[in-house]
């Protein structure tokens, strides 16, 4: 399958605090990306980490790649109330058709 | 840059009826993605054009869904002889692919809800 399979599937924290979300995939990738939708909109890209990267940040996101293990994760430092949506991670594979195909996600809540 | 636009917002119709739906891109986009949504899932890949190109159709797609981009900007997509479980909300998404890099990135519209009564 080429998606992306996320875990959690929900998760709950206090604001401030971290949140960490991995995602695992089968395939060899190009790259792997994450999004965000809030409740009732369309997703927001996030971050895209390229095959050969192995860590990035970007302002309170920072995301890892193990190709070795086929998984990634998505951390986001300090969070707020407005982080509460649903993150999805979209792996690019190497082989077949160049589109993205999306997981179930992971459903973050921020309570205040 | 206006971002991707659908319309209508919302879509209330009977079992039985067809429904249309459009997407317009952002301009200098040459992919348009679509894909369906139901509630507590992720977004389920439906079809996808590069320019009027229509290069995939999900296996899982019947054919009382059509989708279309006669010249390479805006999309339409038909549901015929709609059913309760066609209910779901669109997306629509677009993006550019510059010959063979493939670090494109999707920018979405905010979807279409289809009710199915």
């Amino acid at each position: 399958s080429q998606q992306g399979e996320e875990d959690p599937q929900a998760l709950s924290i206090q604001e401030g605090e971290n949140a960490t979300m991995n995602c695992s995939y089968k395939t060899s990738i190009n790259n792997l990306q994450w999004y965000r939708q809030n409740s009732g909109r369309g997703l927001v890209h996030l971050i895209l980490i390229r095959s050969n990267e192995r860590e990035k940040h970007s302002g309170r996101l920072r995301v890892t790649l193990d190709t070795s293990k086929k998984s990634s994760s998505l951390l986001i430092t300090a969070s707020r109330a407005a982080d509460t949506a649903s993150y999805f991670c979209a792996p690019l594979p190497i082989q077949g058709a160049q589109k993205l195909v999306f997981g179930q996600g992971t459903r973050l809540t921020i309570n205040p | 840059d206006t971002g991707v636009s659908q319309n209508p917002r919302h879509k209330i119709t009977k079992r039985g009826q067809n429904v249309t739906f459009r997407c317009d891109p952002i301009s200098e986009h040459n992919r348009l993605y679509w894909y369906r949504q139901t509630l507590g899932q992720g977004p389920e890949f439906l079809t996808y054009f590069q320019n009027e190109a229509q290069l995939e159709k999900s296996r899982l797609l019947s054919d009382r869904f059509s989708a279309e981009r006669p010249k390479g900007s805006f999309s339409t997509l038909e549901i015929q002889r709609t059913e309760q479980g066609d209910s779901a909300m669109y997306l629509c998404a677009s993006s550019l692919r510059q010959g063979q890099h493939i670090n494109e990135k999707l920018f979405f519209g905010s979807g279409t809800q289809l009710s199915v009564l």
